[in-house]
């Protein structure tokens, strides 16, 4: 089935530390996104690219990065200036003028 | 830039009883609009969208919502709630129509639903 698989489930972040969340769709998308959520504050853009080698910032780009070398990955590294970096981050992709898919999220907690 | 505001961060009805989740957005633009729902620990799944055409929309288990454009709403209902129905509920309103499309969230309600 298509859909996008996001690693790892869990993720636990020390301070000072550069973690990279994965993210793999096999839906053929071209455009694809990282959200943040926060209890209460719903879900906040990060990053987005609409094609390979191509992204641009969201709303709250600080402190994270993301590359797009292929079509179907889209890694997000939260860097050690992501001062809060602890929530649950959902990466999403879309076709054009569709509805997102999303993946199943990845949680991330610093210890 | 469009926004979406979703009154009430909790809803809370008995099984069988009505469910009504509001939506309100704003758009300089025709809107897409969109409902996702969230279970625990999840990612969002789509419930229903209004693209074009027919302002009432049917979604899947039993969800609709109609877009009312001089009230600048979407609230999404349910004739009679189940248990299962208890999640978190997400209205989204499109930034573009084609290709690229970014998604605005509103903050989200929590459905609650009693025996």
């Amino acid at each position: 089935d298509g859909g996008i698989t996001q690693s790892p489930k869990y993720l636990f972040r020390k301070e000072g530390q550069n973690v990279t969340l994965s993210c793999e769709q096999n839906l053929n998308h071209d455009a694809m996104y990282w959200y943040r959520q926060d209890p209460g504050q719903g879900l906040r853009l990060i990053y987005y690219s609409q094609i390979v080698n191509d992204f641009q910032k969201g709303d709250i780009a600080e402190g994270y990065s993301v590359s797009r070398e292929k079509k179907e990955s889209f890694p997000l590294t939260v860097t050690s200036a992501q001062k809060n970096p602890t929530a649950f981050y959902l990466c999403a992709s879309n076709p054009a003028g569709g509805g997102y898919t999303f993946g199943s999220g990845t949680r991330l907690t610093v210890v | 830039a469009q926004s979406v505001t979703q009154l009430g961060s909790h809803v809370s009805v008995s099984e069988g009883a009505l469910v009504l989740l509001r939506c309100n957005y704003s758009s300089s633009v025709p809107p897409y609009l969109f409902w996702y729902v969230q279970y625990p620990n999840q990612g969002l799944q789509l419930l229903l969208k209004y693209t074009t055409g027919a302002t009432l929309v049917k979604g899947i288990n039993g969800f609709e919502a109609e877009f009312k454009k001089s009230e600048t709403s979407f609230h999404l209902t349910k004739p009679s709630a189940h248990m299962s129905d208890a999640a978190e509920y997400f209205c989204a309103v499109s930034e573009g129509h084609t290709g690229f499309q970014k998604l605005v969230f509103g903050t989200g309600t929590r459905l609650l639903v009693s025996p």
